[in-house]
Order: C-alpha cells, then structure tokens, then sequence
C-alpha cells in the first residue's frame, strides 16, 4: 500500500528566507507525485506534479520540487518566501493505473511566514 | 472556465440527522473523486466515479454513506444518519480521462465542505 509521510507539522518562516518542505511516500513503483496548497478558506491547489523524466519539477508562484528515487523524497522548495504562502501543503500519491487514480495524501504541513 | 463548486460550504447537525452534500466538477470532467478530512488527520479517499459508474469505492467508511452521480453530471454524498466521528472537510475533486494508462490524472479540487455534527 502506498503511503505519504510529511515529517513537519508546522513551520515558521521569515519572509524573504528560502522555504523547503518534505515529504517521502512508499511506493512500490514509479510514483506520480503531487504538490497542493490550501491557503485559508480555499480548496486545495495543485502547486506541481512528476511523473516522469525530469527529477527537477517547477511549479506556480515560484515553487519547485526534486524528486529522488534512492531517497524516496519529493521536497518542496521556494527560494524567498512571501507573506501570501501562509497555507497548508500537502504531498500527495497517486498510483498508475488505468481510468484515473486515487491519491495519498500527507499529514500536511502548515507554514507560517513571519513579517 | 469555472472550477469544481461544493455546496454547502459547511453544515452543522445533530447526530443522528441525514446531511446531503453535493458536488459539481469542471464541465467535461469523467472522473469525480470524493476526499474527507477528519480533523488532525490526513485527507482520506472514499470514492471514485467516471461518468456515471462507481469506479472505486473502497474508501467509503461503511453503510452509512451513500454516493450519487446521475447522468454523469453533479455528485451527492449523502450520510444517513451521521455520527459525531463523520465531522470534517469532505472535498470532491474532478478530472479529464487519461489519455493513455501511462500518464496520471491530474486532480482538481472544490473548496470542500466543512460538517460538523453535534
């Protein structure tokens, strides 16, 4: 069975400061892998994806993820951090399968960005 | 292009009482996939449509939970009756058919709804 372990629960984070996030999943193949943000009173927003090729993934507002097989990790990364990415993030996978996919999330992690 | 509605945005209950939620997708969208979130823990999977069929259900915490697609369109999730363990976020997420088995779907969630039964 898959599974998706997002080791902190809250971080805090001065604005301007660089932000990584991570996550490691257990999958017995090639997994997809998911991003998505929820900022306060929003659904839930696909920040990226992987799902082949290139390890080094970039997504919106700035984001990007690595993914790396020998570590099972897919960390989440933004260089400067802005007040707006206050919001809880969630990794996710997803197994290859035919007519679509359930996913698997984290616990989450809720950033926290200092003035 | 509008994206995936959820109505209510949140509903309050008696334990006991029947509570229907629904979920509209991004027009186009076969797949339709129903999340809860019970508070403190992960966000959870209960089941998967396309079009109208019940693709996966294997989430679907047990009989008192009852999920609808007719036509192919919107989707209800009702519970009957709920108990005080049902509280959370229940999301519902929709997606294109995967033009190939090789590549995923990608996902694209509602706001949720946030039950809470007393």
């Amino acid at each position: 069975a898959q599974s998706v372990t997002q080791p902190d629960i809250h971080i805090t984070v001065s604005e301007g400061a660089s932000l990584e996030l991570r996550c490691n999943y257990s999958y017995g193949a090639t997994p997809y892998l998911f991003w998505y943000v929820q900022s306060p009173g929003q659904g839930l927003q696909l920040l990226l994806k992987y799902f082949s090729g290139d390890t080094l993934v970039q997504g919106i507002k700035g984001f990007e993820a690595e993914f790396k097989r020998s570590q099972s990790s897919f960390n989440l990364r933004k260089p400067s951090v802005h007040w707006s990415d206050a919001a809880e993030y969630f990794c996710a996978v997803g197994a290859r399968g035919a007519a679509g996919n359930k996913l698997t999330f984290g616990g989450g992690t809720r950033v926290l960005v200092k003035p | 292009e509008a994206g995936v509605t959820q109505f209510p945005s949140h509903s309050v209950i008696e334990k006991g009482q029947t509570v229907t939620l629904r979920c509209d997708p991004i027009s186009g969208h076969d797949n339709l996939y129903w999340y809860r979130r019970v508070m403190g823990k992960e966000i959870k999977f209960l089941l998967h449509f396309v079009k109208e069929s019940k693709q996966d259900e294997s989430g679907m915490p047990n009989n008192r939970f009852l999920a609808e697609r007719t036509g192919g369109t919107y989707s209800t999730l009702k519970v009957q009756p709920a108990e005080l363990e049902d509280s959370g976020v229940y999301f519902c997420a929709s997606s294109q058919m995967k033009e190939t088995s090789e590549y995923s779907d990608t996902q694209y969630f509602g706001p949720g709804t946030r039950l809470t039964v007393l």
